[in-house]
């Protein structure tokens, strides 16, 4: 079954500045990938999915996503994070050669400080 | 189409009592989920369905817990005899089966249970 893992809980950083969300799954056979956002007492919506095609990804807002298939990983990447994108990050995996249901990380919650 | 509705936003309970939620899809979407995010968590799978079949039910669920998709259009979710650990936003999702079209899952607002 798959899985994922997104390894920093918390990730402060200053306005203006780079950031990267790591997430790394587990699966066996081929993968959907995808970004979810969920920005302070609102609900789940999708930034960027990986369904096949160019590996990297971009969202409206400047973020994208690198899927290396190699290193199981799909992390979240931004040159320069404004105070708008405090929110909660969560990576989503599923197995489409099995047709499988979404599992979800435990989520990045990523701070801008001033 | 309006989006993935669910219904109640929010309800409090009595430990004990059962309470029932439902989620309407997005109409032409074949799958449903069902999810439960506590506070500073990933949503945790609980259950989903393609039209009305359901394909799997997690494992940490107790058997409290039920849902049903009749007629393969809206879902209800009750639980039964709720503690208090079962505090926590219920979130349903919908989108296409894979291979049928875009695979990205919508989400409702969720209903937030809080049971005293």
């Amino acid at each position: 079954a798959q899985s994922v893992t997104q390894l920093d809980s918390q990730v402060p950083v200053f306005e203006e500045a780079p950031v990267e969300l790591r997430c790394n799954y587990s699966s066996s056979v081929s993968v959907y990938l995808f970004w979810y956002v969920q920005y302070p007492n609102q609900g789940l919506q999708l930034l960027l999915k990986y369904l096949s095609g160019s590996t990297l990804v971009e969202s409206i807002n400047g973020f994208e996503a690198e899927f290396n298939k190699s290193q199981t990983s799909f992390h979240l990447r931004k040159p320069s994070v404004h105070i708008s994108d405090t929110a909660e990050y969560f990576c989503a995996v599923s197995e489409w050669d099995r047709d499988d249901k979404i599992i979800f990380g435990k989520g990045t919650r990523l701070h801008i400080l001033p | 189409d309006t989006g993935v509705s669910q219904d109640p936003r929010h309800k409090i309970t009595k430990r004990g009592q059962n309470v029932t939620f439902r989620c309407d899809p997005i109409s032409e979407h074949n799958r449903l989920y069902w999810y439960r995010q506590t506070l500073g968590q990933g949503p945790e799978f609980l259950t989903y369905f393609q039209n009305e079949a359901q394909l799997e039910k997690s494992r940490l669920l107790s058997d409290r817990f039920s849902a049903e998709r009749p007629k393969g259009s809206f879902s209800t979710l009750e639980i039964q005899r709720t503690e208090q650990g079962d505090s926590a936003m219920y979130l349903c999702a919908s989108n296409q089966k894979p291979g049928d079209g875009n695979t990205e899952a919508f989400f409702g607002q969720g209903t937030r249970l809080t049971v005293v």
